[in-house]
């Protein structure tokens, strides 16, 4: 089955600078790769995502990027914030389409 | 929020004891998820349903059965709870298949003792 890594696991940033989390997933016909945030307390949420026929989406000041060949999808953010800081989780959808996997995720910590 | 209420949002029980997790949603999604939250695991899925009576299992669905009799309803039945079920459990919907996204519910804190 599909399996998701996720790294660093945990990141601090300066407010105002830019971060990255990356992420590797195993089965090269998984098709649909969201991200997640979740803050303290509280339910995972979408943030973007993007499918296996797009190499890259952008929201404001996230993005996310996908190389399909070398089965690797990563976050940006940029110009980060102090309520960026949460836990960032990729997930990667099968190939069936009815399971999402998720990554360990990533503790952002945004230092103002 | 997306129609999800889950229920009980924390319980404490005793090792050995049987506990039922509800999700039920307003959305009339056709599909449900149950996935648990771990430190340094993410979230893990356990159980998921495509249909009333259509189940199949996740990535970590040992100790763990479910049932859907309805379109609103997805229970998790923990038949004999174990210190390692001790853990945070989300429900999620979905609309479509594959490549659309999860939403999920407040999650239930369990603490098995």
């Amino acid at each position: 089955g599909e399996n998701v890594e996720q790294h660093p696991s945990t990141l601090s940033v300066q407010e105002g600078d830019s971060a990255v989390i990356k992420c590797t997933y195993s089965d090269s016909a998984s098709n649909y790769f969201p991200w997640y945030k979740q803050e303290l307390g509280k339910r995972p949420q979408l943030i973007i995502d993007i499918r296996s026929n797009v190499g890259e989406k952008k929201d404001q000041r996230i993005a996310v990027t996908l190389n399909k060949t070398a089965k690797h999808f990563s976050l940006h953010i940029t110009e980060t914030q102090p309520e960026d800081s949460a836990v960032y989780f990729c997930a990667a959808t099968d190939p069936g389409g009815f399971k999402t996997i998720f990554g360990a995720g990533t503790r952002l910590f945004v230092k103002a | 929020d997306a129609g999800i209420t889950q229920s009980p949002r924390h319980k404490v029980t005793e090792t050995g004891t049987p506990v039922t997790l509800r999700c039920h949603q307003t959305e009339n999604h056709r599909y449900m998820y149950w996935y648990r939250q771990d430190p340094g695991h993410g979230l893990r899925l356990i159980h998921y349903s495509y249909g009333v009576k259509d189940t199949d299992k996740g990535e970590v669905s040992d100790g763990y059965s479910v049932s859907r009799s309805k379109t609103e309803d997805f229970l998790l039945t923990l038949e004999s709870a174990t210190s390692s079920q001790t853990s945070v459990y989300f429900c999620a919907i979905r609309n479509g298949q594959g490549d659309s996204p999860l939403h999920f519910g407040n999650g239930t804190r369990l603490t098995v003792t």
